[in-house]
């Protein structure tokens, strides 16, 4: 399996600009999250989707912030519109909760630069 | 709520020395404990884990068991190598929960 697929690795962009950011699951697993990494704030849960429903939205920082999981191997993260503080690395992970003692498979991370 | 504390790094050590990197959580239930490393530039990876008390997670050399008494998991390693610089994150995740709780990173960084 290729893992956790994320794209784009890197983003840079102006504020203001809608910023959409994409992640492919592994294949059999039924529950993804987002997270966004910052030296100030460590690594802090966005949202967590189970079986493509979004469960839990609490850590959305506002509405500018969007999350969609229209089928099982594909998910998005949008932001819209975006500002320097939303500067961060953006993690997608996944894992099928299903199997005993599962762990989590992050992808690579996507590094956004808002200037 | 869950939490997890990781002693502050970084943690700078010489090659072929011996690695300690303390945790200790605090949880309603009886989580499962979790380590994962983090090279740079990339996600996180899952490095070794414990389900119940006195379990111990072991993988390419490093170990931790699970403490239930001192709620502490614990990251060790007898002989690190430069390859090992990384920052390690410990988590655990409450039985009947999709959710881990992370703890904030320790950064790691061996020289030769």
């Amino acid at each position: 399996d290729a893992g956790v697929i994320q794209s784009p690795r890197h983003e840079v962009t102006e504020m203001g600009q809608e910023v959409t950011l994409r992640c492919k699951p592994i294949s059999g697993h039924n529950s993804l999250f987002w997270y966004r990494q910052t030296m100030m704030r460590g690594l802090e849960l966005l949202i967590y989707f189970n079986n493509n429903v979004p469960i839990d939205d609490s850590g959305m920082p506002e509405d500018r912030f969007s999350a969609k999981m229209p089928n099982a191997s594909f998910s998005t993260l949008k932001i819209q519109p975006s500002e320097p503080r939303d500067s961060a690395v953006y993690f997608c992970a996944s894992t099928n909760t299903g199997q005993a003692n599962y762990g989590y498979t992050f992808g690579s991370g996507t590094r956004l630069t808002v200037v | 709520g869950d939490s997890v504390t990781q002693m502050e790094g970084p943690v700078t050590l010489s090659e072929e020395a011996f690695l300690t990197i303390n945790c200790t959580y605090t949880a309603t239930g009886y989580p499962s404990l979790f380590w994962y490393v983090q090279y740079p530039g990339e996600g996180l990876q899952l490095l070794l884990k414990a389900t119940k008390a006195d379990d111990k997670g072991s993988n390419k050399g490093f170990e931790a068991t699970y403490r239930k008494e001192t709620t502490s998991f614990h990251l060790e390693k007898g002989s690190v190598q430069v390859s090992d610089s990384a920052v390690y994150f410990c988590a655990l995740r409450e039985r009947g929960s999709y959710i881990p709780t992370f703890g904030r990173g320790t950064s790691l960084i061996v020289h030769p």
